[in-house]
């Protein structure tokens, strides 16, 4: 089955600074890989999502780049802000109604 | 749009008794609904999955008679935990895939189930 690797498990940042986010995936067959951002005690809430037939998706301040050939895609959060500070899961899927599989997570920090 | 809601958003309960929580797709139709639970400073683990009109597929390990899951509509799927014990507190979120748009899952704000 897909297995889903996400790196770093905790990231610091000063507001302001970009962060990157990586995961890896093992499964070629996978087409759909969103990332969401949970807060404390909330839900995942989705922030941005791309699928195999585009490289890269930016929505403002956030961007996804996925390489199918290295199956690995990242998040890149621009100019962060202390409202930023979550932990952030991406994620795969191989068909439109088959569950997700997550990686563990990283924590990102922006100190003021 | 893509409003998922979950109720109640926290409870306490009793060893032994048991305990349903809901999960509502507001604004779009889900005929598929996955349940997930979560321990601190982890990940999401999927339960199982949930189908409108049928039984749910159960992961690996996770007790069906024990979590029992109910997909009466396409808006509205239930978790119910029969007989509780304290291994059952966790965080339980819910997730409806919103049909026609290929893969996108919206979650809900999650349940916070403690058992005393």
């Amino acid at each position: 089955g897909e297995n889903v690797e996400q790196h770093p498990s905790t990231l610091s940042v000063q507001e302001g600074d970009s962060a990157v986010i990586k995961c890896t995936y093992s499964d070629s067959a996978s087409n759909y890989f969103p990332w969401y951002k949970q807060e404390l005690g909330k839900g995942p809430q989705l922030i941005i999502d791309i699928r195999s037939n585009v490289g890269e998706k930016k929505d403002q301040r956030i961007a996804v780049t996925l390489n199918k050939t290295a199956k690995h895609f990242s998040l890149h959060i621009t100019e962060t802000q202390p409202e930023d500070s979550a932990v952030y899961f991406c994620a795969a899927s191989t068909r439109g109604n088959t569950p997700l599989v997550f990686g563990k997570g990283t924590r990102l920090s922006v100190i003021a | 749009g893509a409003v998922v809601s979950q109720h109640p958003s926290w409870v306490i309960c009793k060893s032994g008794t048991s305990v349903k929580i809901e999960c509502r797709s507001l604004d779009f139709q889900a005929t598929t609904m996955f349940w997930y639970r979560q321990f601190p400073k982890q990940s999401l683990m999927l339960m199982a999955t949930s189908n409108e009109g049928s039984k749910a597929t159960y992961e690996q390990g996770v007790e069906k008679d024990k979590f029992l899951i109910n997909h009466a509509s396409l808006t509205l799927s239930t978790l119910t935990v029969t007989s509780a014990h304290p291994e059952d507190s966790s965080f339980y979120i819910c997730s409806a895939l919103a049909s026609g748009r290929l893969g996108e899952q919206y979650f809900g704000p999650g349940t916070r189930l403690t058992v005393t």
